[in-house]
């Protein structure tokens, strides 16, 4: 079983809606990076949170240390959010953050 | 300030040969870490330097290895390529241990 678990793995949804990415893991971390990848590789980090929400623009990520569990939400969505969403703990064994420990990656298609 | 780079960007090889991928990180930032991403297995996280010092390293073979230098440029090796080494691989900085990671575009090797 993978340390980090996202769900669902593919996500096609209509330009306007209300999107959530779940990811939970079975570590104790220090930290949780949602990041997006966009076709040709480039990634970009969203959020690192670790503890309660955090909102930047239409993007809104929520962690529940508890529950080991965290959610990416995307508001009023649109085609250019197209991409891949990865969740990445920080384990709180390291000390650092060098050994993130990822999920597999949502693919999120938004249609026009 | 510059983004995060890293190149070459693409490269060709043959099994057997060895590869140098070579990553700047933003100014100022001590931390560079290295992954590798793959269809089948993700991302995978290599090496962690701070400071010179490798703190954390990934589970790979030692045919992967890696440095920093005192201006926090960071080279990664892969000798005796073998076909599975074909992957796109990731550089990310940030300031210190922990913290938003700033990622490079990547390079994508080939091992034919």
């Amino acid at each position: 079983k993978n340390e980090v678990e996202q769900s669902p793995q593919n996500l096609t949804a209509q330009e306007g809606e209300f999107i959530t990415i779940n990811c939970s893991y079975s570590v104790g971390i220090s930290a949780l990076h949602w990041l997006q990848q966009h076709p040709g590789g480039g990634i970009v980090s969203l959020f690192m949170l670790s503890s309660g929400k955090k909102k930047h623009g239409r993007l809104i990520a929520t962690i529940n240390i508890q529950e080991k569990h965290s959610s990416l939400h995307i508001t009023a969505s649109h085609p250019r959010d197209s991409a891949v969403y990865i969740c990445a703990v920080i384990p709180n064994y390291g000390g650092s953050q060098g050994n993130l420990i990822f999920g597999k990656g949502t693919k999120l298609s938004v249609k026009p | 300030k510059a983004g995060v780079t890293q190149t070459p960007r693409y490269l060709i090889k043959t099994r057997g040969q060895q590869v140098t991928l070579s990553c700047s990180p933003i100014s100022g930032h001590r931390s560079v870490s290295w992954y590798q991403q793959t269809p089948g297995q993700g991302l995978q996280f290599l090496f962690e330097y701070f400071s010179e010092t490798q703190r954390n390293k990934g589970n790979f073979p030692g045919r992967f290895s890696g440095r920093q230098f005192s201006n926090s440029r960071s080279e990664m090796n892969v000798s005796t390529l073998e076909l599975g080494d074909s992957a796109l691989y990731l550089c990310a900085s940030s300031l210190g241990l922990v913290g938003e990671q700033y990622f490079g575009p990547g390079t994508r090797l080939t091992v034919t």
